[in-house]
């Protein structure tokens, strides 16, 4: 069965460091997303990307963050200078239509703790 | 932003057992998802609800999307060790594209 899977499944870093997740999005899906969940949180948007542009994006993802579609096949999401309070669970999540008819399917997601 | 509470909270229930669990919102929802999580993993969806009044099985799980678009309950019939783990609707708004908003969660733990 087809799934969403991410890399690295933990990352620890450094306060100020910069971050890559990586996504491998289910290979039909046109849509991508991020989502994070900080430790015993809901899930929360970050972003929604489509067509190679944001589609669009929460308050939370700010100037620090942003998302690429290096190839066919990869979407990234990058914190240019991570900060204490960017710990949390990182998921990615694909669909293959939008307009309030799309069903998400998450990755098993990124832990990113930052010290 | 928009709020999506769950209740209860968390249920310690006995393997066999019915586990009705519910969704509210102060806002209409064009679509209501019921999602599971297991420690240290994503959610995985369970059933997806797309019109108002629609209701779905999945095997032992049954959700419906409520009349008003403001709530949804999934239920849980013969609890096994299993469906233990956090379960979370989610809705996407009018207007509001792909967005999902999720719920608070509610924990099932489930006692043999």
């Amino acid at each position: 069965e087809p799934e969403v899977t991410q890399t690295p499944s933990h990352q620890v870093t450094q306060m100020g460091q910069e971050v890559i997740l990586r996504c491998v999005p289910i290979s039909n899906h046109l849509y991508f997303y991020w989502y994070r969940q900080i430790l015993g949180q809901k899930v929360e948007f970050l972003v929604s990307f489509y067509n190679n542009e944001i589609s669009e994006k929460s308050e939370i993802f700010d100037d620090q963050f942003s998302v690429e579609r290096p190839d066919g096949s990869n979407f990234t999401l990058k914190i240019r200078s991570t900060k204490l309070e960017d710990s949390a669970m990182y998921f990615c999540a694909s669909s293959v239509r939008t307009g309030g008819t799309g069903e998400l399917f998450f990755g098993e997601g990124s832990r990113l703790t930052v010290l | 932003g928009q709020q999506l509470n769950q209740s209860p909270q968390s249920m310690f229930i006995q393997e066999g057992e019915d586990v009705s669990m519910n969704c509210t919102s102060s806002s209409i929802f064009n679509t209501w998802l019921w999602y599971k999580q297991d420690p240290g993993e994503g959610p995985v969806l369970l059933i997806a609800l797309y019109k108002a009044g629609e209701l779905t099985s999945n095997g032992r799980l049954t959700a419906q999307f409520g009349i008003t678009r403001k709530d949804s309950f999934l239920n849980i019939s013969a609890s096994i060790p299993s469906d233990v783990g956090i379960y979370f609707c989610a809705g996407q708004l009018p207007g509001g594209g792909n967005k999902l908003t999720f719920g608070t969660g509610t924990q099932l733990k489930v006692e043999l």
